[in-house]
């Protein structure tokens, strides 16, 4: 079974302060996709990123990195230099690459940037 | 504009009373899926779809249905709806099972 425990419930920032997201995964699978999707106040979810687990690169996109080490089974999230903008539920995601295990969805994050 | 419909976006019903929420995407995916949307609980999936004609039960199936007779549509059938399926409710589509998936606005149901 697939398990994804995102132990921050909820994180309060000042902006411009960096802040980490923890995302913590479980799998027997040893090939896998992991995920990061954001849901801002309007309610949509957005797609972030997607790695595989063949690839432990950390990956950066602007003020956004993403750190997966397969040795802790984690998949931490960095937003460095906060802003308003990203105040938002994060959600972490898991699913292995083969068979038909859906999408599972770690329970969120509710990051408040405050200004 | 590559799109994933919901419709209706809020619905106030009675138990038993049997809705559907219909879910439309315009970018030829052939997987679409549904989710629920629950304070604490994150998101969990009830249904999902490989491609047309093709459905299977995600976590959550019970007390839904689903049909998918055309690539594009993907409805969400609650046959008699009761006061626990009140729920923030998600329909998203990607290419395929693994790749990232396009996310509708969500739909809110209360049911009373």
């Amino acid at each position: 079974a697939q398990k994804v425990t995102q132990a921050q419930t909820e994180i309060s920032v000042v902006e411009k302060e960096d802040v980490t997201l923890d995302c913590v995964y479980e799998t027997r699978d040893t090939t896998y996709y992991l995920f990061w999707y954001k849901q801002p106040p309007s309610g949509e979810l957005v797609f972030l990123i997607r790695r595989n687990s063949f690839d432990e690169q950390n990956e950066i996109s602007g003020r956004y990195s993403w750190n997966f080490q397969k040795s802790t089974s984690s998949f931490n999230f960095t937003i460095t230099a906060s802003q308003v903008v990203d105040s938002a539920v994060y959600f972490c995601a898991l699913t292995p690459m083969s068979g038909n295990t859906p999408l599972v969805f770690g329970k969120g994050t509710r990051l408040s940037v405050i200004a | 504009e590559a799109q994933v419909t919901q419709n209706p976006r809020y619905l106030i019903t009675v138990t038993g009373k049997k809705l559907t929420v219909t879910c439309s995407q315009n970018m030829n995916h052939e997987y679409m899926s549904w989710y629920r949307q629950d304070p604490g609980l994150g998101l969990r999936q009830i249904y999902y779809s490989m491609n047309v004609e093709v459905t299977d039960k995600g976590d959550v199936p019970e007390g839904y249905k689903v049909s998918r007779k055309e690539k594009r549509n993907f409805p969400l059938i609650l046959e008699s709806p009761s006061p626990n399926q009140t729920s923030l409710y998600f329909c998203a589509s990607s290419v395929g099972f693994r790749q990232p998936q396009h996310f509708g606005d969500g739909t809110r149901l209360s049911i009373l």
